[in-house]
């Protein structure tokens, strides 16, 4: 069995500043892990993956995340948020019968 | 671009009158699957196909129907649309999933979704 918590419905960052979204997950088997943005009215788009090569990932747009297996976490980071970065955040973990579990999402919220 | 299209982008039926919605992709990909996704929620899994094999969610309402002619088309129907059936509706596909023994087993590979289709029932 797989699933997966997003600590934050909600983040409020200002402009310039870090972010940081939490994500912790559970697995029986060596997880995947993803995150996929979603902005308004559109589907969501792959911003970086871990299958167990680099413990750090990069990925689009200056997010990066790190894999912390006796944490069981996922995090998502910036050192500075964009206006554009205002969106919503799904952590998702896959791995064995592949279905995807997405955590319920966290909304950033990106004050100018 | 390869790329998962999504038609029409906003949908509005009639309570009770059937819509489908269509779905197309140049990934050839060989796992196709239809999430509904409401307001403020994460994407629900409805169903999924690995080539042709139909695989049903447990709770997806029989009021929801899907067709795979070929690899590349998916289509959803919605037989007799209710006002709770308003929601995004997003394809995705994936590649490189395998069958083994205990069946459907992924590889860590990411899902690559549509636009998606924004259904409103009047």
């Amino acid at each position: 069995a797989q699933s997966v918590t997003q600590l934050d419905s909600h983040v409020s960052v200002s402009e310039g500043t870090p972010v940081l979204l939490r994500c912790n997950y559970s697995s029986s088997y060596s997880p995947s892990l993803f995150w996929y943005v979603q902005h308004p009215n559109k589907g969501l788009q792959l911003l970086l993956k871990y299958t167990s090569a680099a413990t750090l990932v990069k990925g689009i747009n200056g997010f990066e995340a790190e894999f912390k297996k006796s944490e069981t976490s996922f995090h998502l980071t910036k050192p500075s948020a964009h206006m554009s970065d205002a969106a919503e955040y799904f952590c998702v973990v896959g791995r064995g019968s592949y279905i995807p579990t997405f955590g319920r999402g966290t909304s950033l919220i990106v004050h100018p | 671009d390869a790329m998962v299209i999504q038609n029409p982008r906003y949908q509005v039926t009639q309570f009770g009158k059937p819509v489908t919605l269509s779905c197309s992709q140049t990934l050839n990909h060989n796992v196709m699957y239809w999430y509904q996704q409401k307001s403020s929620q994460a994407p629900k899994l409805l169903f999924h196909y690995y080539d042709k094999d139909f695989n049903n969610e447990a709770d997806t309402p029989d009021n929801f129907q899907s067709r795979r002619p070929n690899t590349s088309f998916c289509f959803l129907d919605i037989r007799s649309p209710g006002l709770g059936d308003a929601a995004m509706y997003l394809c995705a596909t994936s590649t490189m999933v395998t069958r083994g023994p205990l069946g459907l087993a992924g590889a860590g590979y990411e899902q690559y979704f549509g636009p998606g289709t924004r259904l409103t029932v009047t």
